[in-house]
């Protein structure tokens, strides 16, 4: 199916342990995105992607690691999960980033860290 | 750090009321982008403002960006069940968009 896909939709892990959350979008846009969604926080930018190995941190990267070899794909790995970590992810995407763009966003990944 | 405040954060209204939410900041922004998201999905884009002082309408939606680009607002006429969602407003300037933390609307039917 064409647009933003995340997987899995839902995620139970246990402190310490590796995650690796998967992001594929099917327009060839150059930019994506990963935010996290928390209560009184609205959307937090961890890490973007301007093209296929090129990544750059965003306000919350401490935790986290990205990487982008393929145009379409876009994994976000919490190294060593922790509680703080709890929360619902966002992969977006955009064909540029001028200031106008639209970010389509995926339906999201809700994690939780026991 | 910049940063974007909604307000209010709830809102809970008739049918057929009228409402506004606002979104205010101390930083000035290239773009001030509204975003509509409902429960288990991801925000989409109801509308990009630019320029200082721009009304933008969609329908019953009236977007307005403040002349200095810091702050906007979301002006709903007689407002349905079908508006019912999380509004969020977002910021861009350079290389970010910053995102408030959202109105949560309830319209009771």
């Amino acid at each position: 199916d064409a647009g933003i896909t995340q997987s899995p939709r839902y995620k139970i892990t246990e402190t310490g342990r590796q995650v690796t959350l998967m992001c594929h979008q099917t327009w060839s846009h150059s930019y994506m995105f990963w935010y996290r969604q928390d209560l009184g926080h609205g959307l937090r930018l961890i890490y973007y992607s301007a093209a296929a190995d090129i990544t750059d941190k965003g306000e919350v990267p401490d935790g986290y690691v990205v990487s982008r070899s393929k145009t379409e794909n876009f994994p976000l790995t919490l190294e060593s999960a922790t509680r703080s970590q709890t929360s619902v992810y966002f992969c977006a995407s955009s064909e540029s980033f001028r200031g106008r763009e639209t970010q389509y966003f995926g339906p999201g990944t809700r994690l939780l860290v026991l | 750090t910049q940063l974007l405040e909604q307000s209010p954060q709830f809102l809970s209204i008739q049918e057929g009321e009228n409402l506004t939410v606002y979104c205010n900041s101390s930083s000035v922004f290239s773009s001030l982008q509204w975003y509509r998201q409902e429960p288990g999905e991801g925000p989409v884009l109801l509308v990009t403002v630019v320029t200082g002082g721009e009304v933008k309408k969609l329908k019953r939606l009236t977007f307005q960006f403040g002349d200095a680009r810091k702050d906007s607002s979301l002006h709903i006429t007689a407002a349905q069940p079908g508006d019912t969602g999380l509004y969020l407003c977002a910021g861009v300037g350079g290389f970010k968009t910053i995102f408030g933390a959202g109105t949560r609307l309830f319209v009771k039917a």
